[in-house]
């Protein structure tokens, strides 16, 4: 069972930030948070992780709550090419089973 | 940069028929599995290994024979194929050192049991 929610659905302006939260209200202190996308017919991407920390990289960035039970995917300037199905999941070690639930369907929308 | 290389990217076969399906990477990444993700089922563990030479299984692997005899190969085997091992199949792979590193998972391949 997956062990995150999030929203069903979310629409952004192009150009505009796209904000998506994630509840994981039962993480245990060695999980990891980690966010895939899936665009339509393409194998899972692989986006950001992090622990405690805020983290960014060139794709995004994940803010994390101080209690850890929940997190916030950012995309700084959505674009069209953004528009994907966003997972959120919590795993404790590299070689964990990867287990997506319904996730986020976002859509940039010009 | 490579990254996970899944051949081929579709096939059709015929009930009874076996095939296998490529999976390399060349990240050095001693980490491998195969998923199979069905409408509405999402990602369903089939086989995995941690190492050359170290296979095992998954959720759902009947049907399915894996080998690892290199770090860069996975191959999935179908052995007698059948209409409900029609699918979308990824291959992932990660690092198991120090740290927490991420499963980066190849492009699929779509698979058709007439």
């Amino acid at each position: 069972d997956a062990k995150t929610t999030q929203p069903t659905s979310m629409d952004c302006a192009e150009g505009r930030a796209a904000n998506l939260p994630c509840n994981h209200s039962t993480i245990s202190g060695n999980e990891y948070v980690y966010w895939y996308r899936q665009i339509h017919s393409q194998g899972p991407q692989y986006i950001i992780h992090g622990l405690k920390n805020n983290e960014t990289n060139e794709m995004a960035s994940l803010i994390i709550t101080e209690d850890r039970k929940s997190s916030t995917l950012i995309l700084p300037h959505a674009t069209l090419r953004d528009t994907a199905v966003y997972y959120c999941i919590v795993m404790k070690t590299s070689y964990d089973k990867v287990i997506f639930g319904p996730g986020t369907s976002l859509s940039v929308i010009p | 940069n490579a990254g996970v290389t899944q051949t081929p990217k579709f096939q059709v076969l015929k009930t009874g028929q076996s095939m296998t399906l490529q999976c390399a990477q060349d990240m050095n990444h001693e980490y491998m599995s195969w998923y199979r993700q069905d409408p509405g089922m999402g990602l369903r563990l089939i086989h995995y290994s941690v190492g050359a030479g170290i296979t095992d299984q998954g959720e759902v692997p009947n049907g399915y024979n894996v080998s690892r005899s290199t770090t860069e190969d996975f191959p999935l085997r179908l052995l007698s194929a059948a209409p409900s091992q029609t699918s979308v199949y990824f291959c992932a792979s990660s690092s198991t050192g120090m740290g927490n590193q991420p499963q980066h998972f190849g492009d699929g391949t779509r698979l058709s049991i007439l």
